[in-house]
């Protein structure tokens, strides 16, 4: 019964080829995003959707497009693919809006995607 | 725009040595601070967060406002708290969480 899952957990590619990474929460929370590590481990959001709704989109290539088929699942497909794109991608979905804030973001274990 | 900074980018103690990991911010609203946990080949979780002002496997961390700190803290370091460490930041309205850089503590027996 995990809450946020992602497949696949690896992905190795060449560069040029268009691919995807789902994304699933079954803990019935209206806000999901998506999230780059890169080598050196930094943190950086990409996008955010709220009940299927695009709210947040950082500077990213146009590449990288979301989709969200409803509000359960977020997927990412990148176009193209180049070297840079080499990091471990993470899921993650929250509840917006609870009494006192403090909402909690839940990880996916993340997708490592080495681009060859 | 909000910032957050962890100057530590490595972090090394002795198992029963206090720990500190330091998170500085920048925001010109009220915010809300997390303190996420990354264990090796695991998900990211949160670890706690200032409103609970709860200590969660002996951490504990305060939010300074004069200082723009939220410092985390532990007064005796185990092996199993070897993981990365990442400080972050809620804006006043939205849902977004900015991150800092991460700290790697390494716990030594």
């Amino acid at each position: 019964d995990t809450a946020v899952s992602q497949t696949p957990k690896y992905l190795v590619t060449q560069m040029g080829n268009d691919k995807s990474i789902k994304c699933e929460q079954n803990l019935g929370h209206d806000t999901m995003y998506w999230y780059k590590q890169d080598s050196k481990k930094f943190l950086k959001i990409m996008f955010s959707y709220n009940n299927k709704e695009l709210i947040i989109n950082e500077t990213v290539p146009n590449r990288f497009s979301p989709k969200s088929p409803d509000k359960a699942h977020l997927n990412l497909h990148i176009n193209s693919l180049e070297l840079g794109d080499s990091a471990v991608y993470f899921c993650a979905s929250s509840q917006d809006g609870l009494a006192g804030g403090g909402n909690e973001q839940f990880f996916g274990p993340g997708t490592r995607l080495t681009v060859l | 725009a909000q910032r957050v900074t962890q100057p530590e980018k490595l972090l090394s103690v002795f198992k029963g040595a206090p720990v500190e990991l330091k998170c500085n911010y920048s925001y010109s609203g009220s915010p809300e601070l997390f303190w996420y946990v990354q264990y090796s080949r695991q998900r990211l979780q949160l670890l706690l967060r200032h409103i609970s002002r709860e200590s969660i496997k002996g951490f504990t961390a305060d939010l300074n406002k004069g200082e723009t700190s939220f410092h985390l803290k532990k007064p005796f370091a185990q092996e199993e708290d070897s993981a990365m460490y990442y400080c972050a930041l809620r804006e006043t309205s939205g849902s977004r969480l900015t991150f800092g850089e991460g700290t790697q503590l390494t716990v030594n027996p």
